[in-house]
């Protein structure tokens, strides 16, 4: 079975800027989530999705972050204006509708400079 | 809330050695997961475990679900330079009272050293 794929693998941009990260999840699994994983930490969840629909996103910086499913496929993560301390690696994964052995993408690095 | 704590953060090893970490966390678990991440790549599954006390292997990799519920242990046996890697633990975070998503650990490094 084909992976989760994800777009970019790597992006700069000034801060200030926008920048748009792009997922295809697993065919059929439900449940797609995006995380962010800051250098030295563990992965942090920022939205999660069911379907079209979101599940979770109250650790969503939305004054800068939004994120869309718009046909329960695939999704998008948006940042808008950067800063610097956006710089991370952001992951998505997705699952299966009520298991927690997510897969994950290879993430997309972001660095703002 | 539910954070996870592993550790050693970091560990040197020489190839051949067996290595053990562990996990711990101020809330009872009733699932504990064990992912790796290599350079470049996205965490993947090594093992899931569903109940305390349980004891599962995955080729040279042994996990336990530590039967107070609030902690876990990941064992690696006869250790090879392809186990380089932050190893991290996950358990499912509970909002509103379900279990929603995974929160992870703040990850162990390991190193082998040929």
């Amino acid at each position: 079975e084909a992976g989760v794929a994800q777009s970019p693998r790597y992006k700069i941009i000034e801060k200030r800027q926008s920048v748009a990260f792009w997922c295809n999840p697993i065919s059929g699994h439900a449940t797609l989530y995006w995380y962010q994983q800051i250098l030295g930490q563990g992965p942090k969840l920022l939205i999660q999705f069911q379907n079209n629909g979101v599940v979770d996103d109250s650790q969503l910086p939305k004054d800068r972050f939004s994120a869309e499913r718009l046909k329960g496929v695939d999704s998008t993560l948006k940042i808008q204006p950067a800063k610097l301390e956006d710089s991370a690696v952001y992951l998505c994964a997705s699952s299966s509708t009520g298991r927690f052995g997510y897969t994950f993408g290879s993430g997309t690095r972001l660095t703002v400079v | 809330g539910q954070q996870l704590n592993q550790s050693p953060q970091s560990m040197f090893i020489q190839e051949g050695e067996d290595v053990s970490m562990n996990c711990t966390s101020s809330s009872i678990f009733n699932t504990w997961l064990w992912y790796k991440q290599e350079p470049g790549e996205g965490p993947v599954l090594l093992i899931a475990l569903y109940k305390a006390g349980e004891l599962t292997s995955n080729g040279r990799l042994t996990a336990q679900f530590g039967i107070t519920r609030k902690d876990s242990f990941l064992n690696i046996s006869a250790s090879i330079p392809s186990d380089v890697g932050i190893y991290f633990c996950a358990g499912p975070l509970f909002r509103d009272g379900s279990a929603r998503q995974l929160t992870f650990g703040s990850g162990t490094q390991l190193t082998v050293l040929p």
